[in-house]
């Protein structure tokens, strides 16, 4: 089992509100990113972090934006949540080493109105 | 394009039974496949990963097989339980760039009844 922790499990907002996706590990390790999934579709890479003060955007376009200020917390931020933010969230982590198994939180499903 | 394409999208079968689920991919240069489990509801789980010199990983029930010039990939599943229901999700990843580029296929979504 991953020591790596997402909250709130599930989230049912309104559109207009602002949002905060936590998602923390102990492991230690460098590398984080966060998921897109939406049913029966592929996860997209939106976000990543290489280490503390890193962060980089990944392949899908997202309105999110993150932060790394300590090794273990990585959140993501909508500003304004809209109806096509609807998804699963999943936050994962890996070590250093760039071919190192990434380990994956239990996701927050987002539900917007 | 790198890509990865699983087949089939669903597959039932009885507790008991095995399967063999199958993912074809397009990644170049390639580093290594992984076969990930993923609970309705839940974060996907590593099963296996494979280098380009290997052509078979066990785990358990789970046995993966990778055929690097033909760029295909199978999971067998032995004597199927009920946990077993889940989408497996494989995972390719390439030597291209530092961050160990990921690319995910859609899944195959797996259930088993008693």
């Amino acid at each position: 089992e991953a020591d790596i922790y997402q909250t709130p499990r599930y989230l049912v907002i309104g559109t207009g509100k602002k949002i905060t996706l936590e998602c923390s590990q102990t492991m230690g390790h460098d590398k984080m990113y966060w998921y897109q999934q939406d049913p029966g579709m592929e996860l997209h890479l939106i976000h990543y972090s290489y280490g503390v003060n890193s962060t980089e955007k990944g392949d899908l376009s997202s309105e999110s934006t993150v932060s790394r200020i300590r090794t273990e917390h990585f959140p993501l931020t909508l500003e304004s949540a809209r109806p096509s933010h609807t998804s699963q969230y999943l936050c994962a982590s890996s070590r250093d080493t760039d071919q190192e198994t990434q380990y994956f939180g239990p996701g927050t499903r987002l539900l917007v109105l | 394009k790198n890509q990865v394409e699983q087949s089939p999208q669903s597959l039932i079968i009885l507790e008991g039974k095995n399967c063999t689920l199958q993912c074809n991919y397009t990644v170049s240069p390639f580093s290594n496949l992984r076969w990930y489990k993923q609970d309705t509801g839940r974060g996907p789980v590593s099963l296996t990963i494979m280098t380009f010199s290997e052509n078979t990983k066990s785990n358990g029930r789970y046995t993966a097989t990778l055929d690097a010039d033909t760029k295909q990939s199978s999971l067998h599943i032995t004597a199927s339980q009920l946990s077993d229901s889940a989408s497996y999700i494989c995972v390719v990843s390439d030597r291209g760039s530092t961050l160990g580029r990921l690319y995910f296929g859609r899944g195959t979504q797996l259930t088993v009844w008693p």
